[in-house]
């Protein structure tokens, strides 16, 4: 399996612009999360889905994040207007749901984002 | 609130010796508790899980050590070696959702 693929893997972008971030999860997997990691916070839980469902968005930090998941094989994290305080990685993460053994997640290599 | 501590000093040491990395946290009753490796400029790699029922899990030169009293949980490579080096993350989940809380990280760096 190609594990979980993200794009792009780096992307500059002027404040004010849109910027959407792309994942494809593991295939069978169904859960599916979005990481934000910086130096300051270190890596915080943004929003996750279960099939293909959002289920906690509580780490999402204002209305300018947006995700969906529209199938089992896409999701997209959107900031729009994006903020030189976005810049951060921002990790894509998969899991299979194991029943009491626990989900270890699967994370993708991220998208480094830098809003100027 | 939920708080999840690790070492932020770097971690160094010998070639050869016993690493031993340390995760407390409080306000959280975690029905698990992970380790992940993440190397500059990847995603964190999942290491090793633990139950709240274990004490003690072992995966070859890895150990982990869970203590729901003390609100800690130890993580152990033996015989270190300088692949080794990484940051290591704790993060524990409450629930077995995969709704994982991550601490900020020990970075270890293993001397030849």
């Amino acid at each position: 399996d190609a594990g979980v693929i993200q794009s792009p893997r780096h992307e500059v972008t002027e404040m004010g612009q849109e910027v959407t971030l792309r994942c494809k999860p593991i295939s069978g997997h169904d859960y599916l999360f979005w990481y934000r990691q910086t130096m300051m916070r270190g890596l915080e839980l943004l929003i996750y889905f279960n099939n293909n469902v959002p289920i906690d968005d509580s780490g999402m930090p204002e209305d300018r994040f947006s995700a969906k998941m529209p199938n089992a094989s896409f999701s997209t994290l959107k900031i729009q207007p994006s903020e030189p305080r976005d810049s951060a990685v921002y990790f894509c993460a998969s899991s299979k749901s194991r029943g009491t053994k626990g989900n270890t997640i699967y994370f993708g290599e991220g998208s480094w984002l830098t809003v100027v | 609130s939920q708080k999840i501590e690790q070492n932020s000093e770097a971690l160094n040491i010998q070639e050869g010796k016993t690493a031993t990395l340390t995760c407390n946290y409080t306000n959280y009753s975690p029905a698990y508790l992970q380790w992940y490796r993440q190397d500059p400029g990847r995603g964190p790699v999942f290491l090793l899980l633990i139950r709240e029922n274990e004490k003690e899990k072992r995966k070859e030169r890895l150990k982990v050590t869970f203590d729901t009293t003390l609100k800690q949980s130890l993580f152990h490579i033996t015989a270190s070696q300088p692949a080794d080096s990484a940051t290591y993350l704790c993060a524990l989940d409450r629930s077995n959702t995969g709704k994982l809380i991550f601490g900020q990280g020990t970075t270890l760096q293993v001397k030849p």
